[in-house]
């Protein structure tokens, strides 16, 4: 059973920094791409970052420089490192497995929150 | 960025009606022979979850209640018939273009 587990996510003031983990199993992590995706408070979906299965990795203009997307493989566990934080970057973080080359999200995890705040 | 216009935002349809959540993408969303769209369904306090990829083909575990259709920048959900375990929000996504994209949301209620 395809597993993922996110965390890391908490209170941090404008400005902060903070790293999200999310733990994978139940898959062979290291083949697949994987992402974040975000959910906003109006319920609003956000792509954040992608990384494929050979590291490259991908991020929209509203987080490019501020986030960064990685993979440890040999402990299956993705992680998103972000700094600079805006009020607007307060979402539910969702970890995502991408197939293939379609670029959908077939695994979702429950998510973990990001509150920034002052 | 390719935008997605979903509609209606909400609908209340009857158990064992049709309810049809439509899609608009401001460009095409096609390429290679296929369209890259996919509908997923959030039900309260989960994540989102897969229904269709690619516009039309199931995904597996997916009720065949559930249907996708639809090309280029017109595509349509269709849940029929409505069962009670569908009250939910569904998205659409496309893929086609960086940055991935994802719809508003229409929000299904029972009538």
């Amino acid at each position: 059973e395809v597993k993922l587990v996110e965390s890391g996510g908490g209170l941090v003031k404008p400005g902060g920094s903070l790293k999200l983990s999310c733990a994978a199993s139940g898959f062979t992590f290291s083949s697949y791409a994987m992402s974040w995706v975000r959910q906003t408070p109006e319920k609003r979906l956000e792509w954040v970052a992608s990384i494929s299965s050979g590291g490259s990795t991908y991020y929209p203009d509203s987080v490019k420089g501020r986030f960064t997307i990685s993979r440890d493989n040999a402990r299956n566990i993705l992680y998103l490192q972000m700094s600079s934080l805006r009020s607007e970057d307060t979402a539910m973080y969702y970890c995502a497995r991408r197939y293939g080359s379609s670029y959908y999200f077939d695994y979702w995890g429950q998510g973990t929150t990001l509150t920034v705040s002052s | 960025d390719i935008v997605l216009t979903q509609s209606p935002a909400s609908l209340a349809v009857s158990l064992g009606q049709r309810a049809t959540i439509s899609c608009r993408a401001s460009e095409s969303v096609d390429s290679y022979g296929n369209s890259f769209m996919h509908w997923y369904q959030q039900k309260p306090g989960q994540p989102p979850k897969l229904l269709i990829y690619r516009a039309s083909n199931l995904e597996s575990g997916i009720p065949a209640r559930f249907s996708g259709s639809g090309s280029r920048t017109d595509f349509t959900l269709t849940i029929n018939p409505v069962e009670a375990d569908d009250v939910a929000t569904y998205y659409c996504q496309q893929s086609n273009e960086d940055p991935y994209t994802f719809g508003g949301g229409t929000k299904l209620e029972i009538k």
